[in-house]
């Protein structure tokens, strides 16, 4: 049943040390989103692909980078972690660009511990 | 500027409604949305708003706006304690976009 999976649901790394959070999808939508949500914050948009074409904010941190191999699977990589990236990281679809009849779906989130 | 501002809590007792508030200070968005997160989980759209209406109800859920002043509530009759959760207030634009400004969300406590 579950439309956004997100994997694992928590991870640990060290400071510096780089970390890959998974995102998979069955809604066969074009667009995938990563969100960052610190506590008691709005979640924040790094950057989204429309199919292929990526798409980055423009103050996503270099340090954040994204992956996405096929349709149903998208990667955020974080280069070097820093205490700041601690957070709440949603990975989000939509079929196409938002619309009342285009929302879109979350993930449950991976919340990820820097130490 | 794009900014959406709420309430961080909100406490209610079951049974009575709840009203959530939301200020936002982009005139030109059109979609106007409200989300859900339950402990552990995603962000579950709840209901939205085109920024045309005044006013939509879905069983339990009226969603009032009020474009002059940018507010928007949402109101939770009979508020049971599965209410309880954190909700978003977010809103996007009309172009068709893929950027939606979410607020950092309230949090509803509601007591047996």
């Amino acid at each position: 049943d579950a439309m956004v999976i997100q994997n694992p649901r928590y991870q640990v790394t060290q400071f510096g040390k780089p970390v890959t959070l998974s995102c998979s999808q069955t809604l066969n939508h074009n667009v995938m989103y990563w969100y960052q949500q610190k506590s008691s914050q709005a979640p924040k948009l790094l950057f989204h692909y429309y199919d292929k074409d990526f798409n980055n904010e423009a103050d996503t941190p270099d340090n954040f980078q994204s992956r996405r191999p096929n349709t149903s699977f998208c990667f955020l990589d974080i280069r070097s972690p820093g205490l700041g990236d601690a957070a709440m990281y949603l990975c989000a679809t939509s079929r196409a660009r938002l619309s009342s009849t285009d929302t879109q779906y979350f993930g449950p989130g991976t919340r990820l511990t820097v130490l | 500027g794009e900014d959406v501002e709420q309430s961080l809590f909100l406490s209610v007792r079951e049974g009575d409604s709840s009203v959530i508030n939301c200020t936002y200070t982009d005139s030109s968005s059109t979609y106007l949305y409200w989300y859900k997160q339950e402990p552990g989980a995603g962000l579950q759209l709840l209901t939205y708003i085109f920024s045309n209406m005044d006013m939509k109800q879905d069983q339990r859920l009226t969603v009032l706006l009020n474009k002059k002043d940018k507010h928007l509530s949402l109101r939770i009759a009979d508020t049971q304690t599965g209410d309880s959760a954190i909700y978003f207030c977010a809103e996007s634009k009309n172009t068709g976009g893929f950027k939606t400004i979410f607020g950092a969300g309230t949090r509803l406590f509601v007591k047996a």
